[in-house]
């Protein structure tokens, strides 16, 4: 079975700290995806990355980066966390650059006060 | 104009009996893949079902069914005999072309609950 996983389920963060959000996947897979989950909104996509070192800005990359050493880990980091941040964080993998079903790590609800 | 549309927030469907989950896309590009995803409350997604813009048949796994309907752009989700586990939140995708690295717009989610 395909297992991703996510540093943390729930984290509290104060106004413009950085923060990193990391995911591992333990599949080989090429793919990797970082999004956001706000009420009403449905998923969007942040950033993803098809390679070691490769990263795409996704549909709301503005305050974010992403970093990828390593094939198996894909981070997310937030420079200077705001407020507007706050929301579930969803990292997902895929095989490779053609195969469609992404698989999901168990998220991270981010609060920044 | 948005690429998917589920138009259900809310459903109720009891428990053993048959529930359809909404779902109508909007693209261009003549290759494209559908999905359906369930979010328990626990928050991790899950993947049901896939159906590719050229298969010819309804995919089908297990209980869950996808009615593709090409010409009207829909991609129902029939969930057979709910059953209580069922209740979840249940997300549309759609992956555009053979490029993007697997890249698939969400839809807003539909919120289904199964009553005993």
């Amino acid at each position: 079975d395909v297992k991703v996983t996510q540093s943390s389920r729930y984290l509290v963060k104060r106004t413009g700290e950085k923060v990193f959000l990391e995911c591992v996947q333990d599949m080989d897979h090429e793919n990797m995806f970082w999004y956001r989950q706000d009420p009403g909104l449905g998923l969007r996509l942040i950033y993803f990355s098809y390679d070691v070192k490769m990263k795409e800005k996704g549909d709301i990359p503005e305050g974010y980066s992403v970093s990828r050493e390593k094939k198996e880990r894909f981070s997310l980091i937030l420079e200077s966390a705001s407020t507007n941040q706050t929301s579930m964080y969803l990292c997902a993998s895929s095989l490779h650059r053609e195969a469609d079903t992404q698989y999901f790590g168990p998220g991270t609800r981010l609060t920044v006060l | 104009a948005q690429k998917i549309t589920q138009t259900q927030p809310g459903m109720f469907v009891q428990e053993k009996e048959a529930v359809t989950l909404d779902c109508t896309y909007d693209t261009s590009d003549p290759s494209y893949g559908l999905f359906w995803y369930k979010q328990p409350s626990s928050g991790e997604m899950i993947f049901l079902i896939y159906q590719g813009s050229y298969d010819q048949q309804n995919a089908t796994e297990g209980r869950y069914s996808l009615n593709f309907q090409k010409a009207r752009k829909s991609a129902n989700l029939v969930i057979s005999a709910s059953q209580l586990g069922d209740s979840a939140m249940y997300f549309c995708a759609m992956r555009e072309g053979n490029t993007n690295a697997g890249k698939s717009t969400f839809g807003d989610g539909t919120t289904l609950t199964v009553k005993p």
